[in-house]
């Protein structure tokens, strides 16, 4: 079963602009992970925040979350055509669904040259 | 760092036969293997948690007589597709988490087998 949604569904973007990416979920959570996928392709880990935490940076990405709200956002800053990929948020709960990851329905992301 | 690996990477079969896809941890350990599968344009969806030396746990409305699954050993996981019909073709990936980071929540994926029934 899917945790979330994910909106928008697909963004195209400029290079160098920024893109945000967010999603909602479901259950309380351990922690929220967001993911890459290249067409076709597995899956590249990008970040993990703790149910604890409410914001994360890793190079050009930050990721918020607000567990009132059930709610995360991934943030890519100046963006290039190769960060063209699906990115997928997915939540890891507490006991009975801890042990399982959970994916959002994705935002296809374009970046154009 | 952690890699998992898939064999075969892509398959082609025919309606009716059983395809076997293999699942390994390479530099780590695995007591937990996870399997997906990915329809075009969607997410992933959970299939099945695979437990070393124990029954596989299914996700509701995922037929484990279809979807075998064998965790033999702690790098080993395998998924095999029984009677394979044109609706199972769909992209496979596993993951597995690392028995010595359990605390880190570290869950690493494989590459994905992309599986076509004709």
């Amino acid at each position: 079963s899917q945790q979330g949604e994910e909106d928008p569904q697909a963004l195209s973007i400029q290079e160098g602009e920024n893109a945000t990416m967010n999603c909602s979920y479901k259950t309380s959570i351990n922690n929220l992970q967001w993911y890459r996928q290249n067409s076709g392709r597995g899956l590249v880990h990008l970040i993990l925040i703790r149910s604890n935490e409410r914001e994360k940076h890793s190079g050009r990405l930050r990721v918020t979350l607000d567990t009132s709200k059930k709610s995360s956002s991934l943030l890519i800053t100046a963006s290039r055509a190769a960060d063209t990929a699906s990115y997928f948020c997915a939540t890891r709960g507490f006991s009975g669904g801890y042990n399982k990851l959970i994916f959002g329905a994705g935002t296809r992301l374009a970046v154009h040259p | 760092g952690a890699v998992v690996s898939q064999h075969p990477s892509w398959v082609i079969c025919k309606s009716g036969t059983s395809v076997k896809i293999e699942c390994r941890s390479l530099d780590f350990q695995a007591t937990t293997m996870f399997w997906y599968r990915q329809f075009p344009k969607q997410s992933l969806m959970l299939m099945a948690t695979s437990n070393e030396g124990s029954k596989a746990t299914y996700e509701q409305g995922v037929e484990k007589d279809k979807f075998l699954i064998n965790h033999a050993s702690l790098t080993l996981s395998t998924l095999t597709v029984t009677s394979a019909h044109p609706e199972d073709s769909s992209f496979y990936i596993c993951s597995a988490r690392d028995m010595e980071r359990e605390y880190y929540n570290e869950q690493f994926f494989g590459p994905g087998t992309r599986l076509t029934v004709l």
